[in-house]
């Protein structure tokens, strides 16, 4: 149970094209997921919070602009890089909340791995 | 200000010796705490929770960690290790405020020789 996927798990693309990238729960509703990045050799970095059916609450430097998160279902959040630039080549994970049992665990994603090129 | 410590960038053991991997916290309320595991080029795998109840949690594939509230710490355990518990482990912390978010340590490489 509390499975998260992630598609695509990578993806390269050139730059100034957008990339979306999907999270799903597969066996739980998700009230709230969430969007990290990871660069290499470090921790992971919180980009966003977004709960279904509301806009999505940006960390303190993340361009919500550049950084469009949707949440339209309990199992799906979407993030899609607009624009996307070299500097934005990055390991991008997310996680979900579960709507019912474990509501304060955490369940990631296995991870896309976006390179601009 | 709320915020985890790892203090070991790496831990390397022999496999079948114990391991031991540092968490240290620091919270204003009673803390969740987590421990995750990172696989190369993978998300996080949740190995266990201490939210209230007894300070020994037991978690997945064989490991467990202590709380401990005097010294603020929640090592993570494992009476045996494998070559295979090689990997990059997360402890993190839930933000006391109401918003679920977590707050993460800079992770520990461990690293289990044959």
């Amino acid at each position: 149970g509390a499975v998260v996927s992630q598609h695509p798990s990578w993806v390269i693309c050139k730059s100034g094209t957008s990339v979306k990238i999907e999270c799903r729960s597969l066996d739980f509703q998700a009230t709230t997921m969430f969007w990290y990045r990871q660069f290499p050799k470090q921790s992971l970095m919180l980009m966003a919070t977004s709960n279904e059916g509301s806009k999505a609450t940006y960390e303190q430097g993340v361009e919500k602009d550049k950084f469009l998160i949707n949440h339209a279902s309990l199992t799906l959040s979407t993030l899609t890089v607009t624009s996307a630039h070299p500097e934005d080549s990055s390991f991008y994970i997310c996680s979900a909340l579960g709507l019912a049992g474990s509501t304060d665990t955490q369940y990631f994603g296995p991870g896309t791995r976006l390179t601009v090129l | 200000a709320q915020s985890v410590a790892q203090p070991e960038d790496q831990v390397n053991v022999a496999e079948g010796n114990p391991l031991t991997v540092k968490c240290t916290y620091s919270v204003s309320g009673n803390p969740y705490l987590f421990w995750y595991v990172q696989y190369p080029n993978r998300g996080l795998q949740f190995l266990l929770k201490y939210i209230t109840g007894d300070n020994l949690v037991k978690g997945s594939y064989g490991f467990e960690a202590e709380f401990n509230k005097s010294q603020t710490s929640f090592h993570l355990k494992k009476p045996s290790a494998l070559v295979s518990d090689s990997a990059l482990y997360f402890c993190a912390v839930r933000d006391s405020g109401n918003t679920d978010k977590l707050i993460f340590g800079t992770g520990t490489r461990l690293q289990v020789f044959p």
